[in-house]
């Protein structure tokens, strides 16, 4: 079966600090991959979406990147923390196949920058 | 691009009582549909989704949604609701030019009085 592991599941973060959250898909091969943030009062954000490896689709210009150097692992970084980074952030992965539209949560990682 | 509306960000109802959780969405070609809901302390589990096909779809645990093409609308309806369904609702569109870009909605938080 398939799971999906992110990690850490906390972490505070001084202002200006690096950030690199990690999430690994098993069990399934050519998965979709997402990230999104989750903030009170605005939903999930979409921030990165990924179709295969090194295909990276930003949606929305910030202080963040993503990357994909493996069939299954999408990481979220930043060079340079700000206040606004705080907040909840998802990984998610579908299949790509018909019938695959589901989407499938990773358990979050809760980001303080202080 | 597609975007998601969900117009109500609280609704409070009684138990028993039925319930309709609004959704919209912009797109210029066709769409998948999705609701999403969140249990407190819990990640997002699928509710339903809309592929194509009849235009009515039900869920798990009595939910069910209907697509409007016309109003680009897809509700999220319950006759009678528990006080378990108290969660967030989220509703997500992907449109088929880019069905592995999956936009969410800015939630809806469903509270149960007994």
């Amino acid at each position: 079966s398939q799971t999906i592991h992110q990690w850490p599941a906390t972490l505070v973060q001084p202002v200006g600090s690096p950030l690199s959250l990690e999430c690994t898909v098993e069990g399934t091969s050519n998965p979709n991959l997402y990230w999104y943030r989750q903030a009170a009062g605005r939903g999930l954000q979409l921030l990165f979406y990924s179709v295969g490896i090194g295909q990276i689709s930003s949606e929305v210009p910030q202080n963040l990147s993503a990357s994909r150097p493996q069939d299954r692992q999408f990481i979220l970084s930043s060079k340079k923390l700000l206040l606004s980074d705080s907040g909840f952030y998802l990984c998610a992965w579908r299949g790509q196949g018909a019938g695959d539209e589901k989407l499938f949560f990773g358990s979050g990682t809760q980001l303080s920058v202080l | 691009a597609q975007s998601v509306t969900q117009l109500d960000s609280q609704v409070p109802v009684f138990e028993e009582a039925p319930v309709e959780l609004r959704c919209n969405y912009s797109s210029s070609v066709s769409v998948y549909l999705f609701w999403y809901v969140q249990y407190p302390n819990q990640g997002l589990q699928l509710l339903l989704k809309y592929l194509s096909g009849s235009t009515l779809v039900k869920g798990i645990n009595g939910f069910e949604a209907e697509f409007n093409k016309s109003q680009t609308s897809f509700h999220l309806r319950k006759p009678s609701v528990h006080i378990s369904d108290t969660a967030e609702y989220f509703c997500a569109v992907s449109d088929l030019s880019s069905a592995s870009k999956i936009i969410f909605g800015s939630g809806t938080r469903l509270s149960i009085r007994p």
